[in-house]
């Protein structure tokens, strides 16, 4: 089956520094990727997204790079606070099927003072 | 985006009692929620799309008489968790889908069966 994986489930990082955080998808036939943010007992909140048209899509202190080569996603965080802490979650839905959104793994971040 | 209220935000029950999870868009007609079910430190799994005014569409091993799932309104989807027992303890999460693929999310519902 189709599926989405990260490569570091936790990643520790200086208040301050830029974070990057990994995610590998398998279906080539994916065209929209998002990238989610879970607090703690919360649900997910929408970061940012791209489409496969693109491979580069910046927001505020979020920069989503996307290799559809290596089918490689990436989330950095710029200049990171402790509010950033929190699990990170990349996602995919492919144009084929039901267009279900796939959650990968996963990526615990944590912001050391 | 859309604002999504899910209730309870948690809630524990004893071994063999229903729960039912209410999942509302705010301020979105939503045809179509999802239902998603996260266990500690894993992803989010899929359980069942809800359709407004039609039979939910459930994911593979997910046993549609044990998790009943009504879409009565443009607003409000239910999920019920009948006969609740302590492996169904579980972080439950709905979501609203808008424009396509945007989905927004609640705060999720944390089920303790004891």
């Amino acid at each position: 089956g189709e599926s989405v994986g990260l490569h570091l489930p936790t990643l520790s990082v200086q208040e301050g520094d830029n974070s990057i955080i990994n995610c590998a998808y398998s279906n080539s036939a994916s065209d929209y990727f998002i990238w989610y943010k879970q607090e703690s007992g919360k649900g997910p909140q929408f970061i940012i997204d791209i489409r496969s048209n693109m491979d580069k899509r910046q927001g505020q202190r979020v920069t989503v790079l996307l290799n559809k080569t290596v089918k490689h996603l990436s989330l950095q965080i710029a200049a990171t606070q402790p509010g950033d802490s929190a699990v990170y979650f990349c996602a995919e839905i492919s144009i084929q099927g039901a267009q279900k959104l796939v959650f990968g793994q996963g990526t615990r971040l944590t912001i050391n003072p | 985006g859309a604002v999504v209220s899910q209730h309870p935000s948690w809630v524990i029950c004893k071994s063999g009692t229903s729960v039912k999870i209410e999942c509302r868009s705010l301020d979105f007609q939503a045809t179509t929620m999802f239902w998603y079910r996260q266990f500690p430190k894993q992803s989010l799994m899929l359980m069942a799309t809800s359709n407004e005014g039609s039979k939910a569409t459930y994911e593979q091993g997910v046993e549609k008489d044990k998790f009943l799932i009504n879409h009565a309104s443009l607003t409000l989807s239910t999920l019920t968790v009948t006969s609740a027992h302590p492996e169904d303890s579980s972080f439950y999460i709905c979501s609203v889908q808008t424009v396509r693929e945007k989905l927004f999310f609640g705060s999720g519902t944390q089920l303790s069966v004891l």
